[in-house]
């Protein structure tokens, strides 16, 4: 089964400087698709950024980029000029589709506060 | 377009008591989920669906039934709620397969406390 872990349950960063929120997942399948998801204190989840595994080039989406890690099952998220509107958690998900269904996997979540 | 709606948004129960938490969706989905939040557990899948008439359990899924009758509609069923089910649930939605974003598109959630 796959299993999704991120090891960091909180993190800081200053305003203005970049972190990285680190993920690695489990699986033997070779065609899947990885997410980051934020979900600030408002509780709604979004979509920060998306990974298909069959693509090398690592997703990025303004000041959220992915580092892919494809061997080493490793998907980590950078923030680059952290903004107080970053604070939030933040969750990685693996989904892999299969059979005509797909399910998603959620890591337990890394929850970052910027400080001004 | 009002996306995903989740109603209520909090409820109390007393354990034994039985409830419906509703979904709804607007986009035309074909794909549907339930989750649940816990602290330092993540989101954990309780049941899916894959179009009207099709449903299949998750990582969680005793005590919870669902059904799907309709494209729009998802809603999940506690049958004798439990203190163990205290917690914050999701509903979400994405496109079916084929069509290749598999973004989520989740609800606000609703915060259930059984005493």
């Amino acid at each position: 089964a796959q299993t999704v872990t991120q090891s960091q349950p909180e993190m800081s960063v200053q305003e203005a400087e970049t972190v990285t929120l680190s993920c690695t997942y489990d699986t033997s399948e070779n065609n899947y698709y990885l997410f980051w998801y934020k979900q600030p204190p408002s509780r709604q989840m979004i979509l920060v950024i998306r990974q298909e595994a069959y693509k090398q080039q690592n997703a990025t989406e303004n000041r959220f980029s992915v580092n892919f890690q494809k061997a080493a099952k490793s998907f980590s998220l950078k923030i680059s000029d952290s903004q107080l509107g970053d604070t939030a958690m933040y969750f990685c998900a693996f989904m892999k589709p299969r059979g005509g269904t797909y399910k998603y996997i959620f890591g337990t979540g890394t929850r970052l506060k910027v400080l001004a | 377009n009002a996306g995903v709606t989740q109603t209520p948004k909090f409820q109390v129960l007393k354990t034994g008591q039985s409830m419906t938490l509703q979904c709804a969706q607007d986009m035309n989905h074909e794909y549907m989920s339930w989750y649940r939040q816990d602290p330092g557990m993540g989101l954990r899948l309780i049941h899916y669906s894959v179009g009207a008439g099709i449903t299949d359990q998750g990582e969680v899924p005793n005590g919870y039934n669902v059904s799907r009758s309709t494209t729009e509609d998802f809603p999940l069923r506690l049958l004798s709620a439990a203190p163990s089910q205290t917690s914050v649930y999701f509903c979400a939605s994405s496109r079916s397969l084929g069509q290749q974003t598999y973004e989520q598109y989740f609800g606000p959630g609703t915060r259930l406390t059984v005493t």
